[in-house]
């Protein structure tokens, strides 16, 4: 059984560019959430995916944007980057929309210059 | 609006001491709860959940509806609890899932 994998572990990218972060979510889970997470912070919700639907999102805007793909592997995409969206991005899988809990992998870092 | 808080940013107790991290939520619907854990270097982990009722590696939490708590406690603390602790709330039927600030354990010797 394999956990959750993100990709890539760190980027670099200038203001005003757009970003794809992937994620493989752990076997046999249906659901992905993401987060963000700043220096010091609790991880903020972004959104989650059931079944390639969004069915939860938090505060952020437009700009971001998800996928979820048939074998329940995510995207998450970023336009028009900000300063500010330098975060660790996290991503976790769950098996029932988040009730049991979430598996998380271990983030990507995005800084923004 | 949903909201979790965790008062204390740290927390340092010495080995064998009580502990308790302390978590209250703000939420008009009916709450799930957790409490994830992220030891150095680790990713974070799933602690326990106030549906199971569960005590995991000597923890506990239990939801207290009336004073919207749902603290973290341990009779006897050690050294190898020292960690990062988020409690969150998961929103019922718009699936929001909100994480307090976090409580950093130190165990002392």
């Amino acid at each position: 059984e394999t956990g959750v994998t993100q990709s890539p572990t760190h980027l670099i990218k200038t203001r005003g560019q757009q970003v794809t972060l992937r994620c493989s979510s752990q076997s046999g889970h249906n659901t992905v959430s993401w987060y963000q997470q700043a220096l010091g912070q609790g991880p903020q919700f972004i959104f989650q995916y059931y079944r390639e639907e969004e069915n939860g999102r938090g505060n952020f805007p437009p700009r971001f944007s998800g996928l979820q793909f048939p074998n329940y592997s995510s995207e998450l995409n970023v336009n028009a980057l900000e300063l500010d969206d330098s975060a660790l991005y996290l991503c976790a899988s769950s098996p029932d929309r988040g009730g049991y809990g979430y598996t998380f992998g271990s983030g990507t870092r995005l800084t923004v210059v | 609006a949903q909201r979790v808080t965790q008062p204390e940013k740290l927390l340092s107790v010495f080995k064998g001491a009580p502990v308790e991290l302390k978590c209250n939520y703000s939420y008009s619907g009916s709450p799930e709860l957790f409490w994830y854990v992220q030891y150095s270097r680790q990713r974070l982990q799933l602690l326990l959940r106030h549906i199971s009722r569960e005590s995991i590696k000597g923890f506990t939490a239990d939801l207290n509806k009336g004073e919207t708590s749902f603290h973290l406690k341990k009779p006897f603390a050690q050294e190898e609890d020292s960690a990062m602790y988020y409690c969150a709330l998961l929103t019922s039927g718009t699936y929001k899932y909100i994480f307090g600030t976090g409580t950093r354990l130190k165990v002392l010797a």
